[in-house]
């Protein structure tokens, strides 16, 4: 256990739903990550939440938003997704990064998420 | 831009061998690097870190290797067990951004 947790742990939904992914972490940090995950593809950051403000947004479509209502949890809503979203979601923490004190995030297990 | 690469998709290693995983990056100004692992149905799970001000870092059974002349990280992991199947990250840190190679398999050999 890395004291990050995902729920669910799978998700199929069809292209006209709306669903969340919950994202919740332990370890007392104080910033939060998105990442999708795809087969053969390097893991590609989607957000970042620091100090629970949105600090990055990798020009994610807006199908996808997240919510950050504490230095704890952290949600990915999703709604009109399309087949190619099917992909394993990650989500991480970590102290907040500061110039020249760069530390390692801890992931979750993942949502693997099946749009159809 | 920067990239962080690795040599090769799929490692197999006899148990009890030493495996070595390579990394290359691009970025000379990338100053903190990362190794994680990731298995099976499991989020990456980090193993060891190193900082730019440093050429080797040892923990427990794996040891990293930077070589900035090169541009080049390496990941060895001794007496390689059963548990050790996964696939394995390279991350490089710079200006507070992590980015993630495409990882390597590897398969040990019972």
């Amino acid at each position: 256990e890395t004291g990050v947790t995902q729920t669910p742990r799978h998700l199929v939904m069809g292209m006209t739903n709306k669903k969340s992914l919950k994202c919740e972490q332990h370890l007392g940090h104080n910033a939060m990550y998105w990442y999708k995950q795809s087969a053969k593809k390097p893991l590609e950051l989607m957000f970042v939440y620091s100090l629970e403000e949105r600090v990055e947004n990798n020009s994610v479509p807006s199908r996808f938003s997240p919510e950050c209502p504490n230095s704890s949890h952290l949600f990915l809503h999703l709604h009109t997704l399309q087949p190619e979203d099917s992909a394993l979601y990650l989500c991480a923490s970590s102290h907040s990064p500061s110039p020249g004190l760069p530390t390692e995030q801890y992931f979750g297990p993942g949502t693997r998420l099946t749009v159809t | 831009g920067e990239s962080v690469g690795l040599h090769l998709p799929t490692l197999s290693v006899q148990e009890g061998d030493n495996s070595i995983i390579n990394c290359a990056y691009s970025n000379s100004a990338s100053d903190y690097f990362i190794w994680y692992k990731q298995e099976s149905g499991k989020g990456p799970q980090f193993i060891i870190d190193i900082r730019s001000n440093m050429d080797k870092r040892q923990g427990q059974r794996v040891t990293v290797l930077l070589n900035k002349t090169v541009k080049h990280l390496s990941l060895q992991i001794a007496a390689t067990q059963p548990g050790d199947s996964a696939v394995y990250f390279c991350a490089e840190n710079i200006y507070q951004k992590v980015t993630f190679g495409t990882g390597t398999k590897l398969q040990v050999i019972p």
